[in-house]
């Protein structure tokens, strides 16, 4: 979506390995999210942040952290990459959370093997 | 706790038909509510959001939704389906305080048949 980008697209990782997911914010919104889409399950909230260095954790935020260190980027990190965490990850962005609404990014597919 | 749910998994409709894909939420007070849309491989697009007021919400690509107090229910309507509609739909709800965290109902698959 215009205004919010996640990088990489697609990444397949081995085992073990630390990964890092980044979302880009051109909108200056203070409110940022992480969610991840499994099948059956909807979209869960992993991490979230309401301001820099401001973060806090979702429902699914074990072997998940997070850094925001500007208003425009809210990093990701697996820090030992597990196969359940093979999953579609999105970014969401709100500019006053609640009634303001959400943009979503296009996601990132991470694949652990 | 919180929650969406969105009792059926998968719904198949001709083309033409009406469609209702139900959301029912369990929230303390009166929460946000919103649809969404997403087509395979795609993002998230937003359809229609209830905050207050008017219980009938109109939304794009012809949609509508209902909140209904008595019965926790938030059911996403459209009176004619196209075959562009099938997708995947995703009834979502966030509290008043609650720095804007969404919960997901688990989704609905519409598929339509010509």
């Amino acid at each position: 979506d215009a205004g919010i980008t996640q990088s990489p697209r697609h990444k397949v990782t081995e085992t073990g390995t630390p990964v890092t997911l980044r979302c880009h914010q051109t909108e200056n919104h203070r409110y940022m999210y992480w969610y991840r889409q499994d099948p059956g399950h909807g979209l869960r909230l992993i991490h979230y942040s309401y301001g820099v260095k401001d973060t806090d954790k979702g429902e699914v935020s074990d072997g998940y952290s997070v850094s925001r260190s500007k208003t425009e980027d809210f990093l990701l990190t697996l820090e030992s990459a597990t196969s359940s965490q093979t999953s579609v990850y999105f970014c969401a962005i709100s500019e006053s959370g609640q009634n303001s609404g959400y943009t979503f990014g296009s996601g990132t597919r991470l694949t652990v093997v | 706790a919180q929650s969406v749910t969105q009792p059926d998994i998968h719904i198949t409709v001709s083309e033409g038909a009406s469609l209702e894909l139900r959301c029912n939420y369990s929230y303390g007070a009166t929460p946000y509510l919103f649809w969404y849309v997403q087509s395979p491989g795609q993002g998230l697009q937003l359809l229609l959001k209830y905050f207050s007021g008017d219980t009938l919400v109109q939304g794009i690509k012809g949609f509508e939704a209902e909140f209904k107090r008595s019965q926790s229910s938030f059911n996403l309507r459209k009176p004619s389906v196209h075959w562009s509609d099938a997708a995947e739909y995703f009834c979502a709800g966030v509290r008043g305080t609650s720095y804007g965290k969404l919960t997901f109902g688990q989704g609905t698959i519409l598929t339509v048949h010509p």
